[in-house]
């Protein structure tokens, strides 16, 4: 595609309620990034992936986060037991090349997830 | 670590006006820095970014910044706005070397008004 799509766009769980956040990056794109921003304040880290490895996973809050991307291409973000705290746009990002900050990321539209 | 200070929240400016969106940074080790743009409902978009070099970049829509080192500064600026421009602008670091994760500051809105 034309660039990072994310799906769904909007997602409303029940608290208690797992969700999978998908995430399809630009074709032939390495590097694989996670964000979550909350409501008025800008992205924070969750992950990122090179190719199928997770080389870091530092920014994932709770053990209830998980991400993965089997096949080095698609990735889905997998919240177990969702909280209200979950409330926020996650949002996907991929580049062309290896985790050096210099190469630009490009950001799909996000997801919203709401947790009632 | 890095960290990012994006000192207005709001900018409210008129159109055709200059504006200047602050940035500044702490880091231990040399950065890269960024400023990308954000408009209702759509993900976020790379206005420009400095990694060597001249210290005044260049960027898409007619923006510019400038960084200075000795006052750990990545000011955006414009020299007149449109309405067009009315969107949420954020300054992000990430680290030149063994770095993955871009860290990015709060935010500051934008308000263009006729």
């Amino acid at each position: 595609g034309a660039g990072v799509s994310q799906s769904p766009r909007y997602k409303v769980a029940k608290r208690g309620q797992d969700v999978a956040l998908r995430c399809d990056p630009i074709s032939g794109h390495v590097s694989l990034f996670w964000y979550q921003q909350a409501l008025g304040q800008g992205p924070e880290f969750l992950t990122y992936f090179q190719n199928e490895a997770q080389l870091d996973k530092s920014g994932l809050p709770s053990d209830r986060f998980f991400a993965e991307r089997p096949e080095g291409s698609v990735s889905t973000l997998k919240i177990q037991r969702t909280q209200q705290e979950d409330s926020a746009v996650y949002l996907c990002a991929s580049s062309l090349l290896g985790g050096d900050g210099n190469t630009e990321a490009f950001f799909g539209q996000g997801t919203r997830l709401t947790v009632v | 670590a890095q960290s990012v200070t994006q000192l207005d929240s709001q900018v409210p400016v008129f159109e055709e006006a200059p504006v200047e969106l602050r940035c500044n940074y702490s880091s231990s080790v040399s950065v890269y820095l960024f400023w990308y743009v954000q408009y209702p409902n759509q993900g976020l978009q790379l206005l420009l970014k400095y990694l060597s070099g001249s210290t005044l970049v260049k960027g898409i829509n007619g923006f510019e910044a400038e960084f200075n080192k000795s006052q750990t500064s990545f000011h955006l600026r414009k020299p007149s706005v449109h309405i067009s421009d009315t969107a949420e602008y954020f300054c992000a670091v990430s680290r030149n070397t063994g770095g993955f994760k871009t860290i990015f500051g709060a935010g500051t809105r934008l308000f263009v008004k006729a």
